[in-house]
């Protein structure tokens, strides 16, 4: 059964530094996402990305996020400078258009 | 803005007893109303989308209902592997893609 990956499935990352957290969506899917769940609270929307460009974002997805679609596989996540508050799981889906499918997620710590 | 409320915030219950967990909305319009199981340190895993009231979903021991204000999780003669924690999540029709997630409901199933 197709599936959303993620890698890599653990990051350890000082303060300050760049961590890029890569996935690739299910093939025929045209809707990309990423969410983060915090410890304990509910999974947040960060970002959504369609046709090459990002559909919708939250306030969380400030100009120290970006993502990028590199080639016609991978869908990536870049924190430019991380924070003690990134410390998160973060999930990327893909969806045909409502219904979406989610990673096994990566869980960033920042230390 | 999209809200989603789940209650019981946990459960327990013995094998083959039955319950509901509720998930009530506010959304100026809704486009899905999905339901997700997540295991511990994994990510969600799509159960049911609905889209109008009235609608229902069934899948093993699980059925779905949705009314103009909630959404109900009904789990017939559970077995302690449906153990997990049940999101609910919204979709609007304000929004390009984003899904708005409840805190979820955590599910023990005891023998």
């Amino acid at each position: 059964e197709p599936e959303v990956t993620q890698t890599p499935s653990h990051q350890v990352t000082q303060m300050g530094q760049e961590v890029i957290l890569r996935c690739v969506p299910i093939s025929n899917h045209l809707y990309f996402y990423w969410y983060r769940q915090i410890l304990g609270q509910k999974v947040e929307f960060l970002v959504s990305f369609y046709n090459n460009e990002i559909s919708e974002k939250s306030e969380i997805f400030d100009d120290q996020f970006s993502v990028e679609r590199p080639d016609g596989s991978n869908f990536t996540l870049k924190i430019r400078s991380t924070k003690l508050e990134d410390s998160a799981m973060y999930f990327c889906a893909s969806s045909v258009f409502t219904e979406a499918f989610f990673g096994q997620g990566t869980r960033l710590t920042v230390v | 803005e999209d809200q989603v409320t789940q209650s019981p915030e946990a459960l327990r219950l013995q094998e083959g007893e039955s319950s509901s967990l509720n998930c009530s909305y506010t959304v100026s319009g809704l486009r899905g109303l999905f339901w997700y199981r997540q295991d511990p340190g994994k990510g969600p895993e799509f159960l049911f989308t609905l889209y109008s009231a009235g609608e229902e979903k069934e899948k093993e021991r699980l059925k779905a209902t949705l009314t103009k204000k909630e959404s109900f999780l009904h789990i017939t003669a559970p077995k302690p592997e449906d153990s997990a924690t049940y999101l609910c999540a919204l979709q609007g029709t304000g929004t390009a893609s984003k899904l708005t997630f409840g805190t979820g409901t955590r599910l023990q199933v005891t023998l």
